[in-house]
């Protein structure tokens, strides 16, 4: 079967500071990879989607990045973090079958 | 710009009885559609998906889907508090070859002993 993880789960990180969250999913080949932000008490917002390795679409302009580095490998990354960018961050693949999207657990991601 | 527009809520409605959670949309040319329960601090998790026009039903819960009025709705029978979350609608916009899921700012459901 398969499944989907991220991490970390929780960070605190300063302004200015650099990001990596780390997404891999097991038992499916050439998944369809996203990754969403929730701010507090907000929906989910589509930053990046991936359909193969080195293929990444931008939703918003933003100062984050994505990197697909293996097929079942999704990156979200910034050089430098806002205030702004808090949040919870998930990241989910999507089953061609039905649509329907799996998430991984999120990590929380909180710019002082 | 597509949309997908829900009411925040909260709603609340005591055990036992019929929730409903509606949500609409703004691309006529949508074909897929799913709601997603999310727990406070937890990932969402599918409840239901719906394609055709009409009723789908599982278990206490039922989609309905009317593509000529962009809505799509979710009833809950029999609410427990254990139903108390927020409910995401999501629509599945077509762009290039892919199905890009999008998501309504979801409704907090609050169901009371």
């Amino acid at each position: 079967s398969q499944t989907i993880h991220q991490w970390p789960a929780t960070l605190v990180q300063p302004v200015g500071s650099p990001l990596s969250l780390e997404c891999t999913v097991e038992g499916t080949s050439n998944p369809n990879l996203y990754w969403y932000r929730q701010a507090a008490g907000r929906g989910l917002q589509l930053l990046f989607y991936s359909i193969g390795i080195g293929q990444i679409s931008s939703e918003v302009p933003q100062n984050l990045s994505a990197s697909r580095p293996q097929d079942r490998q999704f990156i979200l990354s910034s050089k430098k973090l806002l205030l702004s960018d808090s949040g919870f961050y998930l990241c989910a693949w999507k089953a061609t079958s039905t649509g329907e999207l799996f998430f991984g657990e999120g990590s929380r991601l909180t710019v002082l | 710009q597509k949309e997908v527009e829900q009411n925040s809520g909260p709603l609340s409605v005591p055990e036992g009885a019929i929730a409903s959670l509606n949500c609409t949309y703004s691309d006529r040319g949508s074909q897929s559609f799913f709601w997603y329960r999310q727990y406070s601090g937890k990932s969402p998790e599918l409840i239901m998906f719906i394609y055709s026009n009409g009723d789908k039903e599982d278990g206490r819960f039922t989609a309905q889907l009317n593509k000529a009025s962009q809505y799509v709705s979710l009833l809950i029978r029999d609410s427990q508090p254990s139903d108390s979350a927020t409910y995401l609608c999501a629509v599945n916009w077509k762009r290039g070859g892919s199905y890009i899921p999008t998501f309504g700012r979801g409704t907090s459901l609050i169901v009371h002993p």
